[in-house]
């Protein structure tokens, strides 16, 4: 079946760095990608989202890159921060062309190690 | 802040027991959402809910049951609960597909004893 996969379970990154953080999709009918942050303790937090009819968006220290040819997603974070370690989820939906039945369809997560 | 509540946040339980996860959003949400994660892991969509008197199982198999009696109301009820049924349940709820995602809640940590 579908399925979103991340490439890397875990990732350290020396603080001020910046860090990417990839994902992968199977289903090319995907019209929109979320990443999402999810800290100990807490629910998933939305970061930024992109559609399928861009290949880049940015926003504050993160910018998305989409990938549409090799079904692939990215997330880079700049200038890294303690507050940025948690576990980031990318996240594919199918509702810009389902609407009314969309469904997230969630990878496993890659954990974000910042290191002071 | 996110305005989807979950509660409790812990709850430890013993085998046989039925429970019933509490979760209420004041956004107006007609999308509601149940998903079970086990510790770093993906979440697994168990229920969901596309508006009042509409629930549908998701792509895991689960024991749980859902009501959607009232918009900003989806409880999640276990009749007789296992240890199998131990993880973090999360909810959440969406206005319009593609525009936000999801807002979740934060989570209860069930375990079943």
């Amino acid at each position: 079946g579908e399925s979103v996969g991340l490439h890397l379970p875990t990732l350290s990154v020396q603080e001020g760095d910046n860090s990417i953080i990839n994902c992968a999709y199977s289903n090319s009918a995907s019209d929109y990608f979320i990443w999402y942050k999810q800290e100990s303790g807490k629910g998933p937090q939305f970061i930024i989202d992109i559609r399928s009819n861009m290949d880049k968006r940015q926003g504050q220290r993160v910018t998305v890159l989409l990938n549409k040819t090799v079904k692939h997603l990215s997330l880079q974070i700049a200038a890294t921060q303690p507050g940025d370690s948690a576990v980031y989820f990318c996240a594919e939906d199918r509702g810009l062309s389902n609407f009314g039945n969309e469904k997230l369809t969630f990878g496993t997560g890659t954990r974000l190690t910042i290191i002071p | 802040e996110a305005d989807i509540y979950q509660t409790p946040r812990y709850l430890v339980i013993g085998t046989g027991k039925k429970i019933t996860l509490e979760c209420s959003q004041t956004m107006g949400h007609d999308k509601m959402y149940w998903y079970q994660q086990d510790p770093g892991m993906e979440l697994h969509l168990i229920h969901y809910s596309y508006g009042v008197n509409s629930t549908e199982k998701g792509d895991l198999s689960s024991e749980s049951t859902v009501s959607r009696i009232r918009t900003e109301h989806f409880p999640l009820t276990l009749e007789s609960a296992r240890p199998s049924h131990t993880s973090q349940y999360l909810c959440a709820s969406s206005e319009l597909p593609g525009v936000g995602g999801y807002t979740f809640g934060s989570g209860t940590r069930l375990t079943v004893v």
